[in-house]
């Protein structure tokens, strides 16, 4: 299974709302996490089955999606959110998008 | 507090064998999987494979052939040897645990290996 994001790169200000895309090559049902990764790091986990909010993440994350289309926003962005976001797939085998870096 | 660390060689030679260990500490080695992860400088993550505490392995069909990973449950720690390097395989690699939902809830900080 191939996973696209985009974009890959994504400029944003302080306060905005943004949207990230995850599009799998065939259905994966509801089995996409998100992470986010600074430069550095080890990612971190913010969702997981495509919507649920991972233990202690914000609430201004959000993710929908099923099948082969999903989607992470990110409502009023703050400092701390610049970073890169990955997405990850789960059908037996694992595997990420490229990323999608947000800058400011 | 689970928390996973990364132990190893930084420098393999062309040719050799990479082996990682990952150390659990704080939690059970029960239930989970036990998953490596790396990230080639600049590039974004290649998930290399997991064992699940019972044993059964998983790994990604680019890298199978020249992949191992084994868990060790009394010692609480699970390793991965990677035969036949190249300077591609010149990553950070991570170790983490895989839940059943499919996701890496613990990471371990990584691991800098350099083929060279």
């Amino acid at each position: 299974i191939q996973m696209t994001q985009s974009p890959s790169t994504l400029s944003a200000s302080v306060g905005d709302r943004v949207t990230i895309t995850c599009r799998a090559s065939q259905s994966i049902n509801n089995w996409l996490a998100w992470y986010q990764q600074k430069p550095g790091r080890a990612p971190t986990l913010l969702i997981a089955m495509a919507s649920s909010l991972y233990s202690g993440v914000p609430s201004r994350f959000s993710g929908r999606g099923s099948g082969t289309e999903f989607t992470l926003t990110i409502s009023d962005l703050q400092p701390d959110d610049f970073a890169t976001y990955y997405c990850q797939h789960y059908n037996g085998y694992w595997g990420f998008g490229q990323g999608t870096k947000l800058e400011i | 507090q689970v928390q996973l660390q990364e132990s190893g060689p930084g420098l393999v030679k062309p040719s050799e064998t990479l082996s990682l260990s990952c150390t659990v500490s704080g939690g059970s080695i029960n239930n989970y999987y036990w998953t490596w992860i790396r990230q080639a400088p600049g590039k974004g993550l290649e998930w290399i494979g997991n064992i699940y505490y019972s044993g059964d392995t998983n790994y990604n069909p680019s890298l199978q052939s020249r992949i191992s990973i084994s868990v060790d449950m009394s010692r609480k720690h699970f390793s991965l040897e990677l035969t036949s390097v190249t300077t591609a395989d010149t990553a950070v690699y991570f170790c983490g645990r895989g839940t059943i939902f499919g996701v890496v809830n613990t990471w371990g900080q990584g691991t800098l290996v350099t083929v060279s």
